[in-house]
């Protein structure tokens, strides 16, 4: 299994609601990672897990909170989002240390409404 | 710190003809460069990658780059443009603990 898997493929929620994207790979990747992507913009990393910690969070808003269950599972969990937000969210997962690419997953479209 | 800079935001070649992408890294130590390919609404493919062995990498689909330290360049290559290359093309540093993107090149392939 060499891929990514991330559902849903499309969301869209309410500002009040709370939902989770769900990442999942099984090559024995021992880092995993968030990034956000607007229209027309590369890729913004958002978290990084390596070896199911946290290891980097790049300041992201307290209404996204990330989880690693286990070393195959990576959550995000939203709440109270803003339409800002809408956005592609992408999931990625990588040998313990990056020098030899990410395996990117094909994102979960978000619409906040 | 790493970073990357995509020269062209744009770039427009017809069908058959070859396709350039630039790309100036910057590092402070040898790097592991890579270019993704994202097509319309999907995530990111890797299309190749630079980890310090053979200087001229080849890919998927027929790209290929080189990695010149001279000229702190890795540019993305292919000999003849298919429909099918449309889309947008990332280069990528990693700095040890994340991979750093360039702003990317939108290829369009006319008929």
């Amino acid at each position: 299994d060499t891929e990514v898997t991330q559902t849903p493929k499309h969301l869209v929620m309410g500002m009040t609601n709370k939902k989770s994207l769900k990442c999942e790979q099984h090559m024995g990747h021992r880092a995993m990672y968030w990034y956000k992507q607007k229209a027309k913009k590369p890729p913004e990393l958002m978290f990084v897990y390596s070896y199911e910690k946290l290891s980097i969070n790049e300041s992201v808003p307290s209404r996204f909170s990330p989880e690693c269950p286990n070393s195959s599972l990576l959550n995000l969990h939203l709440h109270a989002l803003q339409p800002e937000d809408s956005a592609l969210y992408l999931c990625a997962s990588s040998q313990a240390k990056p020098n030899y690419g990410y395996t990117f997953g094909s994102g979960t479209r978000l619409t906040v409404v | 710190a790493q970073s990357v800079t995509q020269l062209d935001s744009h770039v427009s070649v017809s069908e058959g003809t070859p396709v350039l992408l630039r790309c100036n890294y910057s590092s402070s130590y040898s790097p592991s460069l890579f270019w993704y390919v994202q097509h319309p609404n999907k995530g990111l493919q890797l299309l190749l990658k630079y980890t310090s062995a053979a200087t001229l990498v080849k890919g998927i689909n027929g790209f290929e780059a080189e990695f010149k330290k001279s000229e702190t360049s890795f540019h993305l290559t292919k000999p003849s443009a298919h429909m099918s290359d449309a889309a947008e093309y990332f280069c990528v540093v990693s700095d040890g603990n994340k991979l750093v993107f360039g702003a990317g090149t939108i290829l369009r392939v006319k008929s």
